[in-house]
């Protein structure tokens, strides 16, 4: 499969512990980013990196939150001290921006619940 | 004031039928827009970007209206397999940091 892949798809974790996902993009795609979608919501964006670096980050992402793509490949998202408000579906998408439109493709997601 | 919004819907529509429904933005900057299908509990493909001139894709017919800041999609001779969530998207002129709306579900049945 040469999609974006994530994982784990769901995660269980307590209030207060911390959970990390994974996330791969498409081979060639520079770009990638987090959503986090919540039920009967769309996707609201989180953070963005081109290659390794981290270019922007949404005011959505508290300090609990932290992204890292070390080699401009794979990414992580940690979240620490989960809340309950942090039960979402985090989504990944990965793109390949050049002349036209940019198409981001989407990973199955990972499914939190903060119980 | 949310930057995209649209009519959550549901619009159930018999087979073959036309439905038609829009989206507003709010960023007059805006210069990318796109619509996105998501079906039930899977991630959101793109269905077709929208162009200001509008655009075709087989069935469905993407419009879009700069003076009034809004999207249409509208899907003709409606599928049982159309049946999903529609998401409207709106982005800056490179595609990072896109917008996306909440969703407009369409229901076709038999």
């Amino acid at each position: 499969d040469t999609g974006v892949s994530q994982d784990p798809r769901h995660k269980i974790t307590k209030r207060g512990q911390n959970v990390t996902f994974r996330c791969d993009p498409i081979s060639e795609h520079n770009r990638l980013y987090w959503y986090r979608q919540t039920l009967g919501q769309g996707p609201e964006f989180l953070t963005y990196f081109q290659n390794e670096a981290q270019l922007e980050k949404s005011r959505l992402l508290s300090d609990r939150f932290s992204a890292e793509r070390p080699k401009g490949s794979f990414s992580t998202l940690e979240i620490q001290r989960t809340e309950q408000g942090d039960s979402a579906m985090y989504l990944c998408a990965s793109s390949l921006p050049g002349t036209g439109s940019y198409e981001q493709y989407f990973g199955p997601g990972t499914r939190l619940t903060v119980t | 004031r949310k930057e995209v919004e649209q009519d959550p819907g549901p619009f159930n529509v018999p087979e073959g039928a036309t439905v038609a429904f829009n989206c507003t933005y709010s960023n007059s900057a805006s210069q990318s827009f796109f619509w996105y299908r998501q079906d039930c509990r899977k991630e959101p493909k793109l269905l077709m970007s929208v162009y200001s001139s509008g655009n075709e894709d087989g069935r469905f017919t993407a419009q879009l209206n700069r003076a009034s800041q809004y999207i249409s999609l509208l899907i003709r001779d409606s599928k049982l397999s159309d049946s999903a969530t529609y998401l409207c998207v709106v982005g800056p002129y490179n595609d990072y940091k896109l917008s996306f709306g909440a969703g407009t579900t369409v229901t076709v049945r038999a």
